[in-house]
């Protein structure tokens, strides 16, 4: 069975700064990954997605992720964070068999400080 | 309206009721999840559903049942609720999977207290 890992459980930075969150999943054949985002009080969103193609992979509201399949990894970066992007960030990963389920991090708390 | 609906948003019961939280969808998925929340462990997967006579158990499914009464209803219950059932409980739904992705859609959540 698949697991991911997400290093960081909670990163605190000021507005401007450049974020990278770190995933890694363990599973050695092909995978899709995802990048959710939980803002406070609300449901889950999807930010981005890999399942074949480039390996960098751009999603909405400035994020982008890099899929490196030597690694097992797929870190979540933004150059210049804003004080909107306070949330917390799951990544999530599943085979592409028809038949497989989602297995998700713990997520990591991000709090943007203006 | 929104996609993935969630009946009822908060509930606060007391150990050893039965509780049943209602999910609804109208973006025509055959698929659909009950997910739990705890701060620290992410999401954990209870019970999933591929089509509407598959009934799957995932991670968490002791002290969960579920019903797919359609394909748009998805009901996870709760037959005698304990303290340590109290979470966030997310239904969501996705097409069929396979190479292209299973992007899952996420109803708004219900928050559960067992007193």
């Amino acid at each position: 069975a698949q697991s991911v890992s997400q290093h960081n459980h909670h990163v605190i930075l000021s507005e401007a700064a450049s974020l990278e969150l770190g995933c890694n999943y363990s599973y050695g054949g092909t995978v899709n990954l995802f990048w959710y985002v939980q803002y406070p009080g609300q449901h889950l969103q999807l930010l981005l997605k890999y399942f074949s193609g480039d390996p960098l992979v751009k999603g909405i509201k400035g994020f982008e992720a890099e899929f490196i399949k030597s690694k097992f990894s797929f870190n979540l970066r933004k150059p210049s964070v804003q004080w909107s992007d306070t949330a917390e960030y799951f990544c999530a990963v599943n085979r592409p068999s028809g038949y497989s389920t989602l297995t998700f991090g713990k997520g990591t708390m991000l709090l943007v400080s203006p | 309206d929104a996609d993935v609906t969630q009946t009822p948003r908060n509930r606060i019961t007391k150990t050893g009721k039965r509780i049943m939280l209602e999910c609804s969808q109208t973006k025509g998925h055959d698929r659909m999840y009950w997910y739990r929340q705890d701060p620290g462990l992410g999401l954990r997967l209870i019970y999933y559903s591929f089509d509407v006579k598959d009934i799957n158990k995932g991670e968490i499914s002791d002290g969960y049942s579920v019903s797919r009464q359609a394909q748009a209803k998805f009901s996870l219950s709760l037959e005698s609720a304990i303290p340590n059932q109290t979470a966030l409980y997310f239904c969501a739904t996705s097409g069929t999977g396979g190479i292209g992705g299973d992007e899952q859609f996420f109803g708004p959540g219900t928050r559960l207290t067992v007193l």
